[in-house]
């Protein structure tokens, strides 16, 4: 069983949906959640983060972590074309990020 | 300022051979960490450099190893190549610590795809 569980879709949704992404771990030292997204032939970018439990709102995205259950979620509001991408999730146990543990990833398309 | 630079953005191997990736990470930036990203297991982290010193490892094989050179640029190097070994392999950059100027955020390149025939 791998340690981040991400469903990888694709999800497809209409412009203007509201968006759930979700992911489970398994490792409770986890303590940095980020979601990272990727366009295709890119790199990742960081997205959002967020420290321990709790929510973390930017714009159209907002971020859940809940420790207690070991699940977190991305959500976006309005979503636009431009959102389709792929979304990872990531977690760290220490402080510097470096040794992220990713999630497989789950491909979202957008429909104008 | 200019992203993290990754070559060659393309390259085809034989089973057997060896490849060498180099990384340029942001200037400024003295972590660099490496990634294997494949289809089946997403993201897998290999290794991470600080000031020219491996300061965390995946769990790969020891045919996958690095270096890290004065200038923060970072190299990695497959040896006898497997099929299994195709992959996109991306490096990241940072500063390498968590200060309350920066968040300890990866910038990621645009990876190097290496296919093993």
């Amino acid at each position: 069983q791998k340690e981040v569980e991400q469903d990888p879709g694709p999800l497809s949704v209409p412009e203007g949906a509201i968006v759930s992404l979700n992911c489970t771990y398994s490792n409770s030292a986890f303590q940095y959640f980020m979601w990272y997204r990727q366009y295709s032939r890119k790199g990742p970018e960081l997205l959002m983060y967020t420290y321990s439990s709790g929510n973390k709102e930017d714009g159209r995205f907002t971020a859940q972590v809940d420790k207690s259950s070991k699940y977190i979620s991305l959500f976006i509001r309005d979503s636009q074309p431009s959102d389709s991408a792929t979304y990872l999730c990531a977690m760290s146990s220490n402080t510097g990020f470096q040794k992220l543990v990713f999630g497989t990833g789950t491909r979202l398309l957008v429909s104008p | 300022k200019a992203g993290v630079t990754q070559t060659p953005r393309y390259l085809i191997k034989t089973r057997g051979q060896q490849v060498t990736l180099s990384c340029s990470p942001i200037s400024g930036h003295r972590s660099v960490s490496w990634y294997q990203q494949t289809p089946g297991q997403g993201l897998q982290f290999l290794f991470e450099y600080f000031s020219e010193t491996q300061r965390n490892k995946g769990n790969f094989p020891g045919r996958f190893s690095g270096r890290q050179f004065s200038n923060s640029r970072s190299e990695m190097n497959v040896s006898t190549l497997e099929l299994g070994d195709s992959a996109l392999y991306l490096c990241a950059s940072s500063f390498g610590s968590v200060n309350p100027g920066n968040t300890g955020e990866l910038f990621f390149g645009e990876g190097s795809r290496l296919t093993v025939l």
